[in-house]
Protein backbone atom coordinates (compact mmCIF):
# COMPACT_ATOMS: atom_id res chain seq x y z
CA UNK A 1 0.00 0.00 0.00
CA UNK A 2 0.91 3.67 -0.60
CA UNK A 3 2.06 6.09 1.95
CA UNK A 4 3.27 9.13 2.35
CA UNK A 5 5.20 10.80 5.49
CA UNK A 6 6.28 14.31 5.82
CA UNK A 7 9.18 14.66 8.16
CA UNK A 8 8.16 18.09 9.83
CA UNK A 9 5.32 18.42 12.02
CA UNK A 10 5.50 22.15 12.73
CA UNK A 11 8.39 24.42 11.25
CA UNK A 12 8.83 28.23 12.37
CA UNK A 13 10.42 30.40 10.33
CA UNK A 14 11.09 34.37 10.15
CA UNK A 15 9.85 36.28 6.75
CA UNK A 16 12.07 35.93 4.20
CA UNK A 17 13.84 32.67 5.16
CA UNK A 18 14.57 29.78 3.14
CA UNK A 19 11.89 26.84 3.08
CA UNK A 20 12.38 23.09 2.80
CA UNK A 21 9.47 20.47 3.55
CA UNK A 22 10.54 16.76 3.18
CA UNK A 23 8.30 14.58 1.76
CA UNK A 24 8.84 10.71 0.86
CA UNK A 25 6.11 8.43 -0.23
CA UNK A 26 6.61 4.47 -0.47
CA UNK A 27 5.11 3.20 -3.90
CA UNK A 28 6.28 0.69 -6.02
CA UNK A 29 5.07 1.83 -9.20
CA UNK A 30 4.74 4.65 -11.15
CA UNK A 31 3.34 7.78 -8.89
CA UNK A 32 1.83 11.06 -9.47
CA UNK A 33 3.23 13.50 -6.30
CA UNK A 34 1.41 16.74 -5.28
CA UNK A 35 1.85 19.47 -2.37
CA UNK A 36 -1.39 20.95 -1.35
CA UNK A 37 -1.87 24.27 1.10
CA UNK A 38 -4.59 25.01 3.31
CA UNK A 39 -4.78 28.47 4.68
CA UNK A 40 -6.62 28.86 8.14
CA UNK A 41 -10.73 28.23 7.65
CA UNK A 42 -9.83 27.43 3.26
CA UNK A 43 -10.24 24.75 1.07
CA UNK A 44 -7.57 22.61 -0.43
CA UNK A 45 -5.47 24.29 -2.88
CA UNK A 46 -2.94 22.95 -5.02
CA UNK A 47 0.05 24.08 -5.14
CA UNK A 48 2.01 21.95 -7.83
CA UNK A 49 2.15 18.49 -9.67
CA UNK A 50 4.63 16.14 -11.10
CA UNK A 51 3.15 13.89 -13.27
CA UNK A 52 6.38 12.92 -15.95
CA UNK A 53 9.09 14.87 -17.19
CA UNK A 54 11.19 17.62 -15.49
CA UNK A 55 12.08 16.58 -12.12
CA UNK A 56 11.88 20.30 -10.76
CA UNK A 57 8.46 21.55 -10.87
CA UNK A 58 7.28 25.20 -10.63
CA UNK A 59 4.37 25.85 -8.72
CA UNK A 60 2.09 29.04 -7.74
CA UNK A 61 3.39 31.49 -5.52
CA UNK A 62 7.34 30.86 -5.97
CA UNK A 63 6.99 27.26 -4.54
CA UNK A 64 8.96 24.58 -6.13
CA UNK A 65 9.74 20.99 -5.93
CA UNK A 66 11.90 18.14 -6.95
CA UNK A 67 11.28 14.65 -7.71
CA UNK A 68 13.90 12.40 -6.86
CA UNK A 69 13.41 8.55 -7.56
CA UNK A 70 16.00 7.36 -6.46
CA UNK A 71 15.16 8.79 -2.74
CA UNK A 72 11.57 8.41 -3.63
CA UNK A 73 11.08 12.14 -2.55
CA UNK A 74 9.52 14.98 -3.91
CA UNK A 75 10.82 18.30 -1.41
CA UNK A 76 8.89 21.27 -1.25
CA UNK A 77 10.71 24.32 -1.72
CA UNK A 78 10.68 28.35 -0.98
CA UNK A 79 13.79 30.34 -1.41
CA UNK A 80 11.79 33.29 0.52
CA UNK A 81 8.97 32.70 2.69
CA UNK A 82 6.28 35.37 3.51
CA UNK A 83 3.64 35.74 6.59
CA UNK A 84 1.21 34.79 4.31
CA UNK A 85 2.69 31.19 3.55
CA UNK A 86 1.51 30.47 7.04
CA UNK A 87 -0.37 27.78 6.47
CA UNK A 88 -0.99 24.01 6.57
CA UNK A 89 1.22 22.12 3.96
CA UNK A 90 0.35 18.56 2.33
CA UNK A 91 2.17 16.52 0.51
CA UNK A 92 -0.11 13.57 -1.55
CA UNK A 93 0.64 10.73 -3.92
CA UNK A 94 -1.36 8.51 -6.46
CA UNK A 95 -0.74 6.05 -8.25
CA UNK A 96 -2.38 7.34 -11.58
CA UNK A 97 -5.28 8.92 -13.19
CA UNK A 98 -8.43 8.05 -11.29
CA UNK A 99 -7.02 6.58 -8.36
CA UNK A 100 -7.15 8.74 -4.90
CA UNK A 101 -4.94 10.80 -3.39
CA UNK A 102 -3.05 9.45 -0.17
CA UNK A 103 -1.95 12.33 2.29
CA UNK A 104 1.11 13.09 4.04
CA UNK A 105 0.29 13.87 7.93
CA UNK A 106 0.61 17.57 6.98
CA UNK A 107 3.36 20.20 8.19
CA UNK A 108 1.85 23.09 9.79
CA UNK A 109 4.12 26.25 8.74
CA UNK A 110 4.54 29.70 10.87
CA UNK A 111 6.10 32.76 9.36
CA UNK A 112 6.70 35.35 11.97
CA UNK A 113 6.71 39.05 10.37
CA UNK B 1 -9.29 25.44 -12.39
CA UNK B 2 -12.27 23.35 -11.98
CA UNK B 3 -14.48 23.82 -9.12
CA UNK B 4 -15.87 21.63 -6.85
CA UNK B 5 -19.06 22.59 -4.25
CA UNK B 6 -19.63 21.06 -1.24
CA UNK B 7 -22.81 21.47 0.78
CA UNK B 8 -23.26 22.50 3.41
CA UNK B 9 -20.77 23.69 5.09
CA UNK B 10 -21.03 23.45 8.53
CA UNK B 11 -24.09 21.49 10.24
CA UNK B 12 -25.06 20.33 13.57
CA UNK B 13 -27.25 17.70 14.49
CA UNK B 14 -28.37 15.69 17.13
CA UNK B 15 -27.06 12.16 18.33
CA UNK B 16 -29.16 9.37 16.19
CA UNK B 17 -30.35 11.64 13.18
CA UNK B 18 -29.18 11.70 9.93
CA UNK B 19 -26.98 14.59 7.73
CA UNK B 20 -26.46 14.41 4.20
CA UNK B 21 -23.38 16.04 2.66
CA UNK B 22 -23.16 16.90 -1.31
CA UNK B 23 -20.62 17.25 -3.16
CA UNK B 24 -20.84 18.55 -6.84
CA UNK B 25 -18.28 19.42 -9.50
CA UNK B 26 -19.83 22.34 -10.98
CA UNK B 27 -18.06 22.71 -14.55
CA UNK B 28 -16.77 19.44 -15.38
CA UNK B 29 -18.14 15.78 -15.10
CA UNK B 30 -16.54 13.71 -12.33
CA UNK B 31 -16.68 10.14 -13.69
CA UNK B 32 -15.11 9.45 -9.81
CA UNK B 33 -15.03 11.21 -6.67
CA UNK B 34 -13.33 10.58 -3.34
CA UNK B 35 -14.99 11.11 0.62
CA UNK B 36 -12.08 12.14 2.93
CA UNK B 37 -12.14 12.72 6.78
CA UNK B 38 -10.09 15.29 8.64
CA UNK B 39 -9.91 15.21 12.59
CA UNK B 40 -8.28 18.26 13.69
CA UNK B 41 -4.26 19.19 13.21
CA UNK B 42 -4.46 15.57 11.33
CA UNK B 43 -4.36 14.72 7.90
CA UNK B 44 -7.19 13.58 5.38
CA UNK B 45 -7.83 10.28 5.68
CA UNK B 46 -9.50 8.23 2.56
CA UNK B 47 -12.85 6.77 3.42
CA UNK B 48 -14.02 5.96 -0.20
CA UNK B 49 -14.16 6.48 -4.11
CA UNK B 50 -17.60 6.85 -5.73
CA UNK B 51 -17.89 5.34 -9.08
CA UNK B 52 -20.36 7.40 -11.06
CA UNK B 53 -22.98 4.50 -11.58
CA UNK B 54 -21.50 1.94 -9.38
CA UNK B 55 -21.51 0.86 -6.11
CA UNK B 56 -18.48 3.14 -3.42
CA UNK B 57 -15.31 1.32 -2.37
CA UNK B 58 -15.19 1.58 1.18
CA UNK B 59 -11.31 1.79 2.64
CA UNK B 60 -10.50 -0.43 5.60
CA UNK B 61 -12.10 0.36 8.80
CA UNK B 62 -14.91 2.66 7.37
CA UNK B 63 -18.34 1.35 7.74
CA UNK B 64 -20.28 1.08 4.46
CA UNK B 65 -23.38 1.15 6.50
CA UNK B 66 -22.73 3.85 8.47
CA UNK B 67 -21.63 6.44 5.77
CA UNK B 68 -23.98 5.79 3.10
CA UNK B 69 -22.16 7.19 -0.67
CA UNK B 70 -24.25 7.91 -3.97
CA UNK B 71 -23.02 8.68 -7.17
CA UNK B 72 -25.82 9.06 -9.23
CA UNK B 73 -24.85 11.69 -12.00
CA UNK B 74 -21.56 12.71 -12.93
CA UNK B 75 -21.54 15.82 -11.53
CA UNK B 76 -22.99 14.88 -7.94
CA UNK B 77 -21.99 12.49 -5.18
CA UNK B 78 -23.86 12.26 -1.51
CA UNK B 79 -22.17 11.30 1.44
CA UNK B 80 -25.22 10.34 4.65
CA UNK B 81 -23.74 9.84 7.98
CA UNK B 82 -26.75 7.68 9.61
CA UNK B 83 -27.35 7.55 12.71
CA UNK B 84 -24.47 10.16 13.80
CA UNK B 85 -22.82 9.83 17.45
CA UNK B 86 -20.44 12.43 18.58
CA UNK B 87 -17.12 10.67 17.48
CA UNK B 88 -18.66 11.45 14.20
CA UNK B 89 -17.74 14.69 14.40
CA UNK B 90 -15.27 15.67 11.67
CA UNK B 91 -14.26 17.50 8.48
CA UNK B 92 -15.78 15.56 5.61
CA UNK B 93 -13.70 16.81 2.30
CA UNK B 94 -14.88 15.85 -1.39
CA UNK B 95 -12.43 15.78 -4.21
CA UNK B 96 -13.38 15.02 -8.14
CA UNK B 97 -11.44 14.72 -10.97
CA UNK B 98 -12.16 15.20 -14.78
CA UNK B 99 -12.75 12.25 -16.27
CA UNK B 100 -12.65 13.50 -19.72
CA UNK B 101 -8.87 14.88 -18.94
CA UNK B 102 -5.64 12.96 -18.84
CA UNK B 103 -2.56 14.01 -16.54
CA UNK B 104 -5.11 16.34 -14.11
CA UNK B 105 -5.34 16.98 -10.41
CA UNK B 106 -8.20 16.14 -8.10
CA UNK B 107 -10.06 19.47 -7.18
CA UNK B 108 -11.32 19.61 -3.67
CA UNK B 109 -14.69 21.37 -1.92
CA UNK B 110 -14.49 23.29 0.97
CA UNK B 111 -15.35 21.07 2.65
CA UNK B 112 -18.10 20.29 5.57
CA UNK B 113 -17.64 20.19 9.36
CA UNK B 114 -19.96 18.01 10.92
CA UNK B 115 -20.81 18.35 15.05
CA UNK B 116 -22.72 15.60 16.56
CA UNK B 117 -24.51 16.78 19.85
Amino acid sequence: AQSVSQHNHHVILSEAASLELGCNYSYGGTVNLFWYVQYPGQHLQLLLKYFSGDPLVKGIKGFEAEFIKSKFSFNLRKPSVQWSDTAEYFCAVNAGAGTALIFGKGTTLSVSS
Amino acid sequence: GAVVSQHPSWVICKSGTSVKIECRSLDFQATTMFWYRQFPKQSLMLMATSNEGSKATYEQGVEKDKFLINHASLTLSTLTVTSAHPEDSSFYICSARDGGLENTEAFFGQGTRLTVV
